[in-house]
């Protein structure tokens, strides 16, 4: 069973539309959560954090947690071609493995023009 | 503010071969996390170091090994190397004494195995 888990995609966007993005994991414990996103042949780079339940917004982006619900989801406004990437979402699980990341496959995102 | 870096940016090596890699934190973290990142897979969790010791580590053989130094960079060791070994090896740091889990990666090194 995996861990934590994602839609592969392709998730097709038009430009200037919202993306929508959702992640669930499995481990009740899991204390945060992370949003990356990965251009083709880069490394992954930090979106956004989340710790609580409910929605944390930065800029074009929305990092939503429910924690009862065991999930937590990415809104993406105003979405743009330059968007277009692998998202992953990341997740700790626990006290006991604070600071091992478990990671989903990714979803990739293509914005259409 | 320095970024993580990480050394060398490419590497070929043949099976059985051994493998160094390296890593400097982003200025003011102390904590180093290994990442193995396959094609089309998120990245799977190697170890992570604190203060010069191995605080957790994910499901990887012996055959990968690591260090911190005092200045807080890192190396991952990788012996007897299978051509499954081939990946992205991300390096990610963080501050662990009072801080949040949140990761920074560096670029990666790209790790073909013939």
């Amino acid at each position: 069973q995996k861990e934590v888990e994602q839609n592969s995609g392709p998730l097709s966007v038009p430009e200037g539309a919202i993306a929508s993005l959702n992640c669930t994991y499995s481990d009740r414990g899991s204390q945060s959560f992370f949003w990356y996103r990965q251009y083709s042949g880069k490394s992954p780079e930090l979106i956004m954090f989340i710790y609580s339940n409910g929605d944390k917004e930065d800029g074009r982006f929305t990092a939503q947690l429910n924690k009862a619900s065991q999930y937590v989801s990415l809104l993406i406004r105003d979405s743009q071609p330059s968007d277009s990437a692998t998202y992953l979402c990341a997740v700790n699980m626990g006290s006991d493995s604070w600071g091992k990341l478990q990671f989903g496959a990714g979803t990739q995102v293509v914005v259409t023009p | 503010d320095a970024g993580v870096t990480q050394s060398p940016t490419h590497l070929i090596k043949t099976r059985g071969q051994q493998v160094t890699l390296r890593c400097s934190p982003k200025s003011g973290h102390d904590t180093v996390s290994w990442y193995q990142q396959a094609l089309g897979q998120g990245p799977q969790f190697i170890f992570q170091y604190y203060e010069e010791e191995e605080r957790q580590r994910g499901n990887f053989p012996d055959r990968f090994s690591g260090h911190q130094f005092p200045n807080y960079s890192s190396e991952l060791n990788v012996n007897a190397l299978l051509l499954g070994d081939s990946a992205l090896y991300l390096c990610a740091s963080s501050l662990g004494r009072g801080g949040t889990d949140t990761q920074y990666f560096g670029p990666g090194t790209r790790l073909t195995v013939l």
